[in-house]
């Protein structure tokens, strides 16, 4: 069902920043402002952080980010820290599935 | 925001029958649309089922014909009934709130798996 393509595993120093790609298509990224991303930390259920494209929610640091050129969507995580270790997923409405939603496959962050 | 608490996973055996329980508090699951969304071990989400606008309900393709997504109003609860059981089918099971695209908040899961 993963029709956005995330990679497996990003890593980084604390303090550095570090940027998470997701890409789809015309059919979902490409046309429509609905992407959103999801941090799961080690054991924990996912929990929203930034919904249409660049939105924060509430109690999200802003070291937190989000963007979008063309058929990719962007999370940036600045000054990163050792907290902000786990998986990340991101989203997107899309015309392409029954229900109008598809995930990435997610990404690994490693905080060395 | 909102709470959800998952419960009813345990180890089933393959063709077996499970139900999934989703309690709700502070949002009401009448006017709110709701999904069950699962992640395999060591893998990513997949939605498998949403109620959604109008009643209407969407299942994933791997799941459909044997997962049934219901609600009871006065319960203030979603379930999951999963029948057919595959050892594909293991996974931990999410109860989520679906708003404009998106699945927030979210419950701690609920583990199943599917074994012999």
């Amino acid at each position: 069902q993963s029709a956005l393509t995330q990679p497996a595993s990003v890593s980084g120093s604390p303090g550095q920043s570090i940027s998470i790609s997701c890409t789809g298509s015309s059919s979902d990224i490409g046309t429509y402002d609905y992407v959103s991303w999801y941090q799961q930390l080690p054991g924990k259920g996912p929990t929203l952080i930034i919904y249409e494209v660049s939105r924060r929610t509430s109690g999200i640091s802003h070291r937190f980010s989000g963007s979008k050129s063309a058929n990719t969507a962007s999370l940036t995580i600045s000054g990163l820290q050792p907290e902000d270790e786990g998986d990340y997923y991101c989203s997107s409405y899309t015309t392409s599935t029954p229900f109008d939603v598809v995930f990435g496959g997610g990404t690994k962050l490693s905080v060395l | 925001d909102g709470q959800l608490v998952e419960s009813g996973g345990k180890l089933v055996q393959p063709g077996g029958s499970l139900r999934l329980s989703c309690v709700v508090s502070q949002f009401s699951v009448y006017i709110n649309y709701m999904a069950w969304v699962r992640q395999p071990p060591g893998k990513g989400l997949e939605w498998v089922a949403v109620f959604y606008s109008g009643d209407r309900t969407f299942y994933g393709e791997s799941v459909k014909g044997r997962f049934t997504i219901s609600r009871d109003t006065s319960k203030n609860t979603v379930f999951l009934q999963m029948n057919g059981l595959r050892v594909e089918d293991t996974a931990m099971y999410y109860c989520a709130r679906v708003s404009d695209f998106l699945f927030d908040p979210w419950g701690q899961g609920t583990l199943v798996t599917v074994s012999s």
